[in-house]
């Protein structure tokens, strides 16, 4: 099963809401990442959690909190986000996160509005 | 300058013939993997085929090929006999040992569109 699945499928926020996007799989990877994607661009790197301590954070703003309750799970939470963080929010898992060799697998993703 | 250069940004084929999607890269690491995605409108990224820099053979998935031109930093996504579902962007990536942690880096993308 090479699945990972996110939670909503779609969300849509004021600026001054809190709200939290769910990733979890089932593969036994103990890596998981959050990547942002605008519309028409490549999917741009976030947070990266490797065993479940974060590992690498791409310098995002503090309102985005990534959290890692257990090697199967990845939140994010969101809070006092902008209209400029409307987005694809995408998960991904490997097995490691060191490896060149590892391929990433995605979920499908939340769609975020911000207003 | 650019890791990955993907030089189409979009690209029409008629269904049931192959199509080429180009994908060239540039690093001085000895170890690394090229992977192709897929990303359907619907926003998934579906891992479609890996070549890692110490394969011998170019890899194969079904109806995808990569070929892997080494000396040329190539790593060419061949689709064979077309179907409209292949209608999507495509994004070639790269990964280096030496690299960042996790860091997968990206090509802009070619949008294919598969015509009936």
């Amino acid at each position: 099963d090479t699945e990972v699945t996110q939670t909503p499928k779609h969300l849509v926020m004021g600026m001054t809401n809190k709200k939290s996007l769910k990733c979890e799989q089932h593969m036994g990877h103990r890596a998981m990442y959050w990547y942002k994607q605008k519309a028409k661009k490549p999917p741009e790197l976030m947070f990266v959690y490797s065993y479940e301590k974060l590992s690498i954070n791409e310098s995002v703003p503090s309102r985005f909190s990534p959290e890692c309750p257990n090697s199967s799970l990845l939140n994010l939470h969101l809070h006092a986000l902008q209209p400029e963080d409307s987005a694809l929010y995408l998960c991904a898992s490997s097995q490691h996160s060191g490896s060149p060799y590892n391929e990433q697998f995605f979920g499908p993703g939340t769609r975020l509005t911000v207003l | 300058a650019q890791k990955i250069t993907q030089t189409q940004p979009g690209m029409f084929v008629q269904e049931k013939e192959a199509v080429t999607l180009d994908c060239t890269y540039d690093t001085s690491d000895p170890s690394y993997g090229l992977f192709w995605y897929k990303q359907p409108s619907s926003g998934e990224m579906i891992f479609l085929i890996y070549q890692g820099s110490y394969d011998q053979q170019n890899a194969t998935e079904g109806r995808y090929s990569l070929n892997f031109q080494k000396a040329r930093k190539s790593a060419n996504l061949v689709i064979s006999a077309s179907q409209l579902g292949d209608s999507a962007m495509y994004f070639c990536a790269m990964r280096e040992a030496g690299g960042s942690q996790g860091n997968l880096i990206f090509g802009k993308g070619t949008k294919l569109s598969v015509k009936p």
